[in-house]
């Protein structure tokens, strides 16, 4: 059957320290691949996602993710964490044309 | 920018009331999606439209209905509450065919408690 994972449901980082997130996912061909994140009371927000092409992605507030086939893995990460990274963080998987599936979600608390 | 908003924030029912939870995008988007959000279990699909007049089940629409009659609209309903349905409730839209390709906009959320 076709799942999402996010084996850590917690981290704690330090402000400055970087930052990786883990999405794993079971299906038999590339899905179409996201990472959203939520803030305290808000919706949530379109970080970055892959299709295809360059497996090293680019996203909004400094983030980047990585596709690797061999893994079915979609990792989440960002150099240097700053205090209003604070949230919680979704993969969510395409896995056909019309229906995307999320992980659990990780939260991470940011440290002073 | 999109905006999709969600008809109230927190809803507070009884067991056995009809509820309706509404749904407005402004960006002319054909999908739209209601989604439920309970810690531990992330994002769970439970119906979604991709047309006016459209609806397809999502992997938990047991308790519910939806109803697409305007492009812009699309609205939730529990037909008669119950204490599990209390769940955070997110709305979702997005543009074009294949609504898995599209990036997905959310609103705010609704938290619903049922008494």
């Amino acid at each position: 059957a076709q799942s999402v994972t996010q084996p850590d449901i917690h981290i704690t980082v330090s402000e400055g320290a970087s930052l990786e997130l883990r999405c794993n996912y079971s299906y038999g061909a590339t899905p179409y691949l996201f990472w959203y994140v939520q803030s305290p009371g808000q919706g949530l927000q379109l970080l970055l996602k892959y299709f295809s092409g360059d497996t090293l992605v680019q996203g909004i507030k400094g983030f980047e993710a990585e596709f690797k086939r061999s893994q079915s893995s979609f990792n989440l990460r960002k150099p240097s964490v700053h205090w209003s990274d604070a949230a919680e963080y979704f993969c969510a998987v395409g896995f056909n044309d019309y229906k995307l599936s999320f992980g659990a979600g990780t939260t991470v608390t940011v440290r002073a | 920018d999109v905006k999709v908003t969600q008809s109230s924030r927190y809803l507070v029912k009884r067991t056995g009331e009809k509820v309706f939870l509404e749904c407005v995008q402004d960006m002319d988007h054909e999908n739209m999606f209601w989604y439920r959000q309970d810690p531990g279990l992330g994002l769970r699909l439970i119906y979604f439209s991709y047309d006016v007049k459209m609806k397809e089940k999502g992997d938990i629409p047991e308790g519910y209905s939806v109803s697409r009659e305007k492009k812009e609209r699309f609205s939730l309903i529990l037909e008669s509450a119950s204490t599990n349905q209390t769940s955070m409730y997110l709305c979702a839209s997005s543009h074009g065919s294949g609504p898995a390709k599209e990036t997905q906009y959310f609103g705010p959320g609704t938290r619903l408690l049922v008494l």
